[in-house]
């Protein structure tokens, strides 16, 4: 069965500062993974997903992530943080043969003007 | 294109009442999945419907059971309600023909049981 690790549930970061959200999987086969953005009173939004083509993936609003096979990764990361981002951002990972996702717990994000 | 929708938005309950939520996928879609996300919590995976048939199940009980119609619309019904049923349910479509697995998720219907 698949799953996901986000590890620090808040994260505080400054105006125009690097944001970098950490996530690690586990997987029996090649996952697909995938990073969705809540804000308050809504539903999920995606920003990028993996489908094993190019290894560093890029979304909307600025953010990236890349995937490592090697160390079980996909981090996501935006160079300059905007009062906007600041919302809870969840990784998911889901098996290609089978159309569910597991989310991790998620990160919620906060940004210091 | 109104996307994936859901009704309604709140809802409260007493302890062993029942309730039902609807959701409508976006459209072209033909995959229904439900979600329970608890307070501070990811979301988890409940059930997904394809073709009128529950096709996968998380770890939920039988109190948790679904329908799907043939326009596609989904019911998710939860019986005897437990405190701890308490939570906000994403309904997610997505289209077996479609890319990767990308599910679109809907609002939400924040259940409140006291």
């Amino acid at each position: 069965a698949q799953s996901v690790t986000q590890l620090g549930s808040h994260v505080s970061v400054s105006e125009g500062a690097l944001v970098l959200l950490r996530c690690n999987y586990s997987s029996s086969v090649p996952p697909y993974l995938f990073w969705y953005v809540q804000y308050p009173n809504q539903g999920l939004q995606l920003l990028l997903k993996y489908t094993s083509a190019a290894t560093l993936v890029k979304g909307i609003n600025g953010f990236e992530a890349e995937f490592k096979k090697s160390e079980t990764s996909f981090h996501l990361t935006k160079p300059s943080a905007h009062m906007s981002d600041a919302a809870e951002y969840f990784c998911a990972v889901s098996d290609p043969g089978n159309n569910r996702l597991a989310f991790g717990k998620g990160n919620q994000v906060v940004v210091i003007p | 294109d109104a996307g994936v929708t859901q009704s309604p938005t709140h809802l409260i309950k007493t302890r062993g009442q029942q309730v039902t939520l609807r959701c409508s996928p976006k459209s072209g879609h033909d995959t229904v999945s439900w979600y329970q996300q608890a307070l501070g919590q990811g979301p988890q995976f409940i059930f997904q419907y394809y073709e009128e048939e529950e096709r996968q199940r998380g770890n939920f009980p039988d109190r948790f059971s679904g329908h799907q119609f043939p326009n596609y619309s989904s019911e998710l019904n939860v019986n005897a309600l437990l405190l701890g049923d308490s939570a906000l349910y994403l309904c997610a479509s997505s289209s077996t023909g479609g890319s990767y697995n990308e599910q679109f998720f809907g609002p939400g219907t924040r259940l409140t049981v006291l």
